[in-house]
């Protein structure tokens, strides 16, 4: 079992470039979300989806882009990167079912914005 | 707004004690609270998932319990070991299926 797959695991960027944190899971999960993660902020909310072709805004949203075509993937697009957006990004998901089921979360992006 | 806090941030304890960790939250109308381990550079493992409905659960030296009434969870761990050292983060689940996250309590287990 895979689980949450993040790719890739380390990404440096310039300033003003894009790119495309890649996100998958193989649970048939109907529930994924973005994170990231900021010390002393603990994780926050960047976007999340409750289904294929819905997504939906979470506490930091701004600069972020996301899409959900397939049920497995979850891709985070950034549009431009800024120094602001060096963090450490996890992906995670779960069944919909609201208390029953916690979520499983992939082992990172760690991104530095330069 | 759900906040949630944990406390104590950082923690130093020798081999062998055991120990609570604790977790308060603002808004008990939570579907579910879980705890979660993070090693240094390193994702996050689920420990143990709590229900709203129920009141603890146990994995193992791992036992956390929940008063969803006054908004508290602790996580007991037993007879600590040096492998216990990681940073433990709780959240919760609210409506929309949402995580609100505390910044978590760092451990450390000294020989």
């Amino acid at each position: 079992n895979a689980g949450v797959t993040q790719t890739p695991k380390f990404q440096v960027l310039k300033t003003g470039q894009s790119m495309t944190l890649q996100c998958a899971q193989d649970m048939n999960h109907e529930y994924m979300s973005w994170y990231r993660q900021d010390p002393g902020m603990g994780l926050r909310l960047i976007h999340y989806s409750v289904g294929a072709g819905i997504t939906d805004q979470g506490e930091v949203p701004n600069g972020y882009n996301v899409s959900r075509s397939t049920t497995e993937d979850f891709p985070l697009r950034l549009l431009s990167a800024a120094p602001s957006q060096t963090s450490v990004y996890f992906c995670a998901s779960s069944y919909s079912s609201a208390g029953v089921y916690g979520y499983t979360f992939g082992s990172g992006t760690r991104l530095t914005v330069v | 707004k759900q906040e949630v806090t944990q406390i104590p941030a950082a923690l130093s304890v020798p081999e062998g004690e055991n120990l609570v960790l604790n977790c308060s939250f603002t808004d008990s109308a939570i579907y579910n609270l879980q705890w979660f381990r993070q090693d240094p550079g390193k994702g996050l493992t689920s420990l143990l998932l709590i229900q709203s409905s129920q009141r603890e659960q146990t994995s193992g030296r791992l036992n956390a319990s929940l008063d969803k009434s006054s908004g508290r969870s602790t996580l007991y761990i037993a007879a600590s070991q040096p492998g216990d050292s990681a940073t433990y983060l709780c959240a919760v689940k609210r409506r929309g299926n949402k995580l609100t996250f505390g910044t978590g309590t760092q451990l450390k287990v000294e020989l």
